[in-house]
């Protein structure tokens, strides 16, 4: 089944704690994608992938990083965690051969104490 | 910063009839459109793409595109219950078809 997988699907931690989640395509899919959403504002683009070791800024890219290792994987990494990143995360993946529709994963729900 | 805008609804329309949902954007040069829907709890799953101006039909959905307008809309006919959901408009940049800008989101509610 072609899909997007996250983990965890929730995870509530500290400020500070250093804290990474994943995001796994199987669809070969060379763009990947992180977004934020909030109440009221919609799917805020975090990061996104054109290919394997290429990675560009989205809208809202402070307090993340991210890297693209190998083609399937797209993890996100918050360093230093603060409540202002409590939030849904949702990792999107697309293709040109697609004609670039993304395909979400689960969604993270990640609450920062 | 680019922009999209959506009526943040609710709307409500009666089961069998036509839901229209309507979104406006910013960047005049944006190329691809795109309508998500959200259930409650759940991550955006693709119904319609479109790139060109004019009208776009598939099965209950037809999206329909105005570059000149910068306007984008996505009709539901024969509305269900199970229709009731968030739907996201998504715009890509002119030069960047990798970058998304995405409206709040309509919530659609359709009542037996």
């Amino acid at each position: 089944e072609a899909q997007v997988t996250q983990n965890p699907r929730y995870l509530i931690t500290v400020t500070g704690k250093k804290l990474t989640v994943t995001c796994s395509q199987n669809m070969n899919h060379e763009y990947m994608s992180w977004y934020r959403q909030d109440p009221g504002l919609g799917l805020r683009q975090i990061y996104y992938s054109m290919n394997v070791e290429v990675t560009d800024k989205g809208d809202v890219p402070e307090g993340y990083k991210v890297s693209r290792k190998e083609k399937r994987n797209f993890p996100l990494i918050l360093e230093s965690p603060s409540p202002n990143q409590t939030s849904l995360y949702l990792c999107a993946s697309s293709s040109w051969r697609v004609t670039y529709e993304q395909y979400f994963g689960p969604g993270t729900r990640l609450t920062v104490t | 910063q680019k922009e999209v805008e959506q009526n943040s609804g609710p709307l409500s329309v009666p089961e069998g009839a036509i839901a229209s949902l309507n979104c406006t954007y910013s960047d005049r040069g944006s190329q691809s459109f795109f309508w998500y829907r959200q259930y409650s709890g759940k991550s955006p799953e693709l119904i319609m793409s479109i790139y060109s101006n004019g009208d776009k039909e598939d099965g209950r959905f037809t999206a329909q595109l105005n570059k000149a307008s910068q306007y984008v809309s996505l009709l539901i006919r024969d509305s269900q219950p199970s229709d009731s959901a968030t739907y996201l408009c998504a715009v890509n940049e002119e030069d960047n078809f990798n970058k998304f800008y995405f409206g709040s989101g309509t919530k659609l509610n359709v009542k037996p």
